[in-house]
């Protein structure tokens, strides 16, 4: 089944300890996307990648890392987690063309609770 | 950058009525999807529609790409169509640039 996953899909940690959220998709997408979705903001882009070895900034990247070092996979990283990253994330992938990403396909979701 | 307004922001419903959702957008787009996201938090695909008209069964989406506006019709409400609904557009930078949303709220 193609889908897009995301692990863990729930996390409580503490401020400062490293954590990250894995990506995983099985559909050979060129793009990956990871976004955060607070109430009242929507969603707001935090990192995208265009293809392998390829990362570039979103809207809110601070606080953040990413990789892209195989097709599949782009782990998010938070060095040094704070409360104010306390958020919903969602990855997501799609075929990359000319028009920029097509038809986006999402994870579910990783609720992040930082205390 | 482009700015994407979805109107209406809220709108409840009784179970079989129509509906009609809005998107505008301030500049040119190369891409133009729809989403839905459920009461779970689940975002779903719903068209793919930088231009034109296409169909899903009782949903459709239209986009007039010269006058900057895309609409979501759906048509014989369920309560599972409850949910926000997102126009996300895609500029020429190939940034992807999100509206705020339509809640609607589909009444048994």
């Amino acid at each position: 089944e193609a889908q897009v996953t995301q692990n863990p899909r729930y996390l409580i940690t503490v401020t400062g300890k490293k954590l990250t959220v894995t990506c995983s998709q099985n559909m050979n997408h060129e793009y990956m996307s990871w976004y955060r979705q607070d109430p009242g903001l929507g969603l707001r882009q935090i990192y995208y990648s265009m293809n392998v070895e390829v990362t570039d900034k979103g809207d809110v990247p601070e606080g953040y890392k990413v990789s892209r070092k195989e097709k599949r996979n782009f782990p998010l990283i938070l060095e040094s987690p704070s409360p104010n990253q306390t958020s919903l994330y969602f990855c997501a992938s799609s075929f990359f063309g000319r028009a920029g990403a097509n038809v986006l396909t999402f994870g579910a979701g990783s609720r992040l609770t930082v205390l | 950058g482009i700015q994407v307004e979805q109107s209406p922001p809220d709108l409840i419903l009784q179970e079989g009525a129509n509906s009609t959702l809005r998107c505008n957008f301030s500049d040119s787009v190369n891409n133009l999807q729809w989403f839905h996201q459920n009461p779970w938090g689940q975002l779903i695909n719903l068209f793919y529609i930088p231009s034109g008209t296409k169909q899903n069964g009782r949903l459709s989406a239209t986009t007039v790409a010269t006058e900057r506006y895309s609409l979501l019709y759906i048509s014989s409400s369920q309560t599972t169509d409850s949910g926000v609904y997102f126009c996300v557009v895609g500029d020429s930078n190939y940034q992807l640039i999100w509206g705020a949303g339509t809640k609607l709220i589909i009444k048994p």
